[in-house]
């Protein structure tokens, strides 16, 4: 099981360009998240995936920020115009059911300049 | 609303000191609670999953216990060593605004010197 693996680990990139962060979670894994970590906010939930269906997005901060689920084996989030505000480490973490454990990536460190 | 608390925020220790580390949520009515370890630029290693209907979980020197009704969780860390030296995150899985959800606290900066 090679856990949940997201790319690519760093992302620099200048305001107002295109980010795209990758996920494929684990096999068989029904649910998945994306996160967004910063000193000042800590952790939040940004959208969550059931059997590929968006279930909340409530968290997406704006809507600059889209994300998709075409399979089971892949998401994305992708940020278009990213702004310096948007630098942060983005987690991504998939479960299998409600009461089994989260299971997190490595995460994609995103700095807008 | 669902919030959860996470004391002492940092915690400096000498090697070999019994440690615990305290969550505290809002509403009982969660389905699981889970302990993280977050090193310095890395991602999230979950340590321990407790269900709703247990009361504690081990594994190794750590040790988690689990107290619904109150609302609290503790982290137990036995002969601590520099190598647990990190970020310790406790989070609830809990039915938040009508979605199922995981609620993280702010974290326990630990920092174990010999």
């Amino acid at each position: 099981d090679a856990g949940v693996i997201q790319s690519p680990r760093h992302e620099v990139t200048e305001m107002g360009q295109e980010v795209t962060l990758r996920c494929k979670p684990i096999s068989g894994h029904n649910s998945l998240f994306w996160y967004r970590q910063t000193m000042m906010r800590g952790l939040e939930l940004l959208i969550y995936f059931n059997n590929n269906v968006p279930i909340d997005d409530s968290g997406m901060p704006e809507d600059r920020f889209s994300a998709k689920m075409p399979n089971a084996s892949f998401s994305t989030l992708k940020i278009q115009p990213s702004e310096p505000r948007d630098s942060a480490v983005y987690f991504c973490a998939s479960s299998h059911r409600r009461l089994n454990g989260y299971t997190f990536g490595s995460g994609t460190r995103l700095t807008v300049v | 609303k669902q919030e959860v608390t996470q004391i002492p925020a940092a915690l400096s220790v000498p090697e070999g000191e019994n440690l615990v580390l305290n969550c505290s949520f809002t509403d009982s009515a969660i389905y699981n609670l889970q302990w993280f370890r977050q090193d310095p630029g890395k991602g999230l290693t979950s340590l321990l999953l407790i269900q709703s209907s247990q009361r504690e979980q081990t594994s190794g020197r750590l040790n988690a216990s689990l107290d619904k009704s109150s609302g609290r969780s503790t982290l137990y860390i036995a002969a601590s060593q520099p190598g647990d030296s990190a970020t310790y995150l406790c989070a609830v899985r809990a039915w938040v605004g009508g979605y199922n959800k995981l609620i993280f606290g702010a974290g326990t900066r630990l920092a174990v010197h010999p």
